[in-house]
């Protein structure tokens, strides 16, 4: 199946810094999403990218499907944005579920 | 439209007991994923129903179990707990198969 590895595994920054989240993957990326686990355990969607970029608000997202990533991009950080950052895809090979990374631990300061 | 609900919310247990939990879907979506977060393994697969039969199973002993019902909402089922299976177990529904799912607030079990 497919390996998803994400970076960095922890950041820290000041509230109002802009950080990029990477997601690397080794196979074909046809489904990729991006969630939010809150402090509560929910995975929350940010983006439903299989390719191309898109915006929400201070989250954006780029997918490059020929070279196999994906970035998250958050701008002027909130404290609310603090959590863990997962980037997933279907595994392939007959289990597909979803194949997620270890995450991205977010901690925005004050 | 409301979201995916899981019930319960938390749920402790001793080894050896069994336990079912269920995931009733967005109004829909006839997929249903489940997976297992642990702080080891991070989240893993378990199984995905569509139309009431199982499409995939992850990499998990036959301990593990589901079904899914003709209104889509599904159950899962953990026999002869170990203290290993303690971990947020969620659920996800997506409209089909391969489309974007979307998560419940999971199920903490917890076994003592």
């Amino acid at each position: 199946g497919i390996q998803v590895e994400q970076s960095p595994p922890d950041l820290i920054l000041q509230e109002g810094a802009n950080s990029t989240l990477r997601c690397n993957f080794s196979d074909s990326v046809n489904n990729l999403q991006w969630f939010h686990q809150n402090p509560w355990g929910q995975l929350i969607n940010l983006f439903y990218i299989p390719s191309g970029t898109k915006q929400n608000g201070r989250l954006s997202a780029t997918t490059v499907a020929t070279e196999r990533y994906s970035l998250l991009y958050i701008s002027s950080s909130q404290t609310t944005d603090s959590g863990v950052y997962f980037c997933a895809e279907y595994s392939g090979g007959g289990a597909d579920g979803l194949t997620f990374g270890k995450g991205t631990h977010l901690i925005i300061q004050p | 439209k409301a979201g995916v609900t899981q019930t319960p919310r938390y749920l402790i247990k001793t080894r050896g007991q069994q336990v079912t939990l269920s995931c009733s879907p967005i109004s829909g979506h006839r997929s249903v994923s489940w997976y297992q977060q642990t702080p080891g393994q991070g989240l893993q697969f378990l199984f995905e129903y569509f139309s009431e039969t199982q499409r995939n199973k992850g990499n998990f002993p036959g301990r593990f179990s589901g079904r899914q019902f003709s209104n889509s909402r599904s159950e899962m089922n953990v026999s002869t707990l170990e203290l290993g299976d303690s971990a947020l177990y969620l659920c996800a529904s997506s409209l089909q198969v391969l489309n974007e799912q979307f998560f419940g607030p999971g199920t903490r079990l917890t076994v003592l």
